[in-house]
């Protein structure tokens, strides 16, 4: 079974400063999908940033990146230059194909990111 | 194009009444995913249907829950006799076709069950 961690509950950073979210996963799986995920208080689930498995290179979104390391299963969110609008739940989650076109998500438990003035 | 679309964004029943919660795939979409998020929890896979399939109910409670996906018309998730444990947002997303592992969410609906 897939697992996926994310050991901050909550985070805090001032406005214009860099944050890291850490993620951790585990799966047997060669080829699969990792996805950040940002939930506002709307509650709106909002795509953030993607990265296949098989791609090296790290994947970047504006302020957003990630620090892939597929050997130690884990997959970093950095967001650099924090905006107030920044605040919301954030979510990691993992796909891989399991047949029949199936890419149920697995999701972490989130981290709460709240970006200060 | 319109998004994914869920109704009624809120829902509030007592215990033992029935939910039906609906979820109107993009345009042009024919995978649908519903998923669950309890209070301070991640969204958790219930089920994953095509037109008229039910591919993946893995996630699925045993009794109470159903869902549907109709040739014509949204996909449905009923919920039977429900119970304060079901309160939760449930969430809809969509995918467009075979090997498509992006997913778009609907802005879920919030069941209250009192």
């Amino acid at each position: 079974a897939q697992t996926v961690t994310q050991s901050q509950p909550e985070m805090s950073v001032q406005e214009a400063e860099t944050v890291t979210l850490s993620c951790t996963y585990d799966t047997s799986e060669s080829n699969y999908y990792l996805f950040w995920y940002k939930q506002p208080p709307s509650r709106q689930m909002i795509l953030v940033i993607r990265q296949e498995a098989y791609k090296q290179q790290n994947a970047t979104e504006n302020r957003f990146s990630v620090n892939f390391q597929k050997a130690a299963k884990s997959f970093s969110l950095k967001i650099s230059d924090s905006q107030l609008g920044d605040t919301a739940m954030y979510f990691c989650a993992f796909t891989f194909y399991s047949g029949g076109s199936n890419y149920k998500l697995t999701f972490g438990k989130g981290t709460l990111l709240t970006v200060n003035p | 194009n319109a998004g994914v679309m869920q109704n009624p964004r809120h829902l509030v029943r007592r215990r033992g009444q029935e939910a039906r919660l609906r979820c109107s795939p993009m345009k042009g979409h024919s995978h649908v995913y519903w998923y669950r998020q309890l209070p301070e929890e991640g969204l958790k896979f219930m089920v994953y249907l095509q037109k008229e399939n039910i591919i993946d109910e893995s996630g699925m409670p045993k009794e109470r829950f159903s869902a549907e996906f109709p040739k014509e018309g949204p996909s449905i998730l009923r919920i039977q006799q429900v119970v304060r444990g079901d309160s939760a947002a449930y969430f809809c997303a969509s995918s467009r076709r075979d090997g498509d592992y992006e997913q778009y969410f609907g802005p879920g609906t919030r069941l209250t069950v009192t």
